[in-house]
């Protein structure tokens, strides 16, 4: 069974500070790896997502991951927070192939973040 | 059109009604979804739709159900909700060699 760990429930970071949130999965095979953040009362928006291929991944807002299969680590980094970057961050990891077109996807416990001025 | 939308985007519903949340997508994908997610809580998997056909159900109950008209839309109808079923509840939808999209979700409150 797949399975996400988000070891940390809250991280404060000042604004302009870096940020690095923890993701640990457990997967039987190559996984596809995503973030999501979702802001108080709305949906998930993708972050970035891993498929294959060069393991160092960029995303949108300024955000990128590294994947580490020896260490089963997708960790999710940015090198200076935004106000507005304030929100709760979901590592998630599904099956790979076409499997994949209707396979479940599993959601680690979530990091909420909070940015001070 | 990139996106998954869902309406309404907030319902209220007592514990003898019937009502029914929508999602629609025209990305192509063949997979579509249902989350149900609690307050600080991550997304928990409720129905995965496999080319209109449903390929997984977590142990739902027979209160929520599923259908999938074709493959743009997807519906969750309610009846005899209980409280504790109040929740957001976010559609999603994939296919093989992308990503999830997921909608901005109904909050649904039960009274």
């Amino acid at each position: 069974a797949q399975s996400v760990t988000q070891p940390d429930i809250h991280i404060t970071v000042s604004e302009g500070a870096s940020l690095e949130l923890r993701c640990n999965y457990s997967y039987g095979a190559t996984p596809y790896l995503f973030w999501y953040v979702q802001s108080p009362g709305q949906g998930l928006q993708l972050l970035l997502k891993y498929f294959s291929g060069d393991t160092l991944v960029q995303g949108i807002k300024g955000f990128e991951a590294e994947f580490k299969r020896s260490q089963s680590s997708f960790n999710l980094r940015k090198p200076s927070v935004h106000w507005s970057d304030a929100a709760e961050y979901f590592c998630a990891v599904g099956a790979q192939g076409l499997k994949a077109a209707g396979n479940k996807l599993t959601f680690g416990g979530g990091t909420r973040v909070l940015v001070k001025p | 059109d990139t996106e998954v939308t869902q309406t309404p985007k907030h319902l209220v519903m007592g514990m003898t009604n019937k009502k029914s949340l929508k999602c629609e997508q025209h990305m192509g994908h063949r997979a579509m979804y249902w989350y149900k997610q609690k307050a600080k809580k991550p997304p928990e998997l409720m129905f995965v739709y496999s080319y209109e056909k449903l390929s997984i159900n977590e142990s739902v109950p027979s209160r929520f159900s599923p259908e999938c008209p074709n493959s743009s839309l997807l519906n969750l109808h309610l009846h005899a909700l209980q409280p504790e079923d109040s929740a957001l509840y976010l559609c999603a939808s994939s296919r093989a060699d992308d990503g999830y999209t997921f909608g901005s979700g109904t909050r649904l409150t039960v009274v």
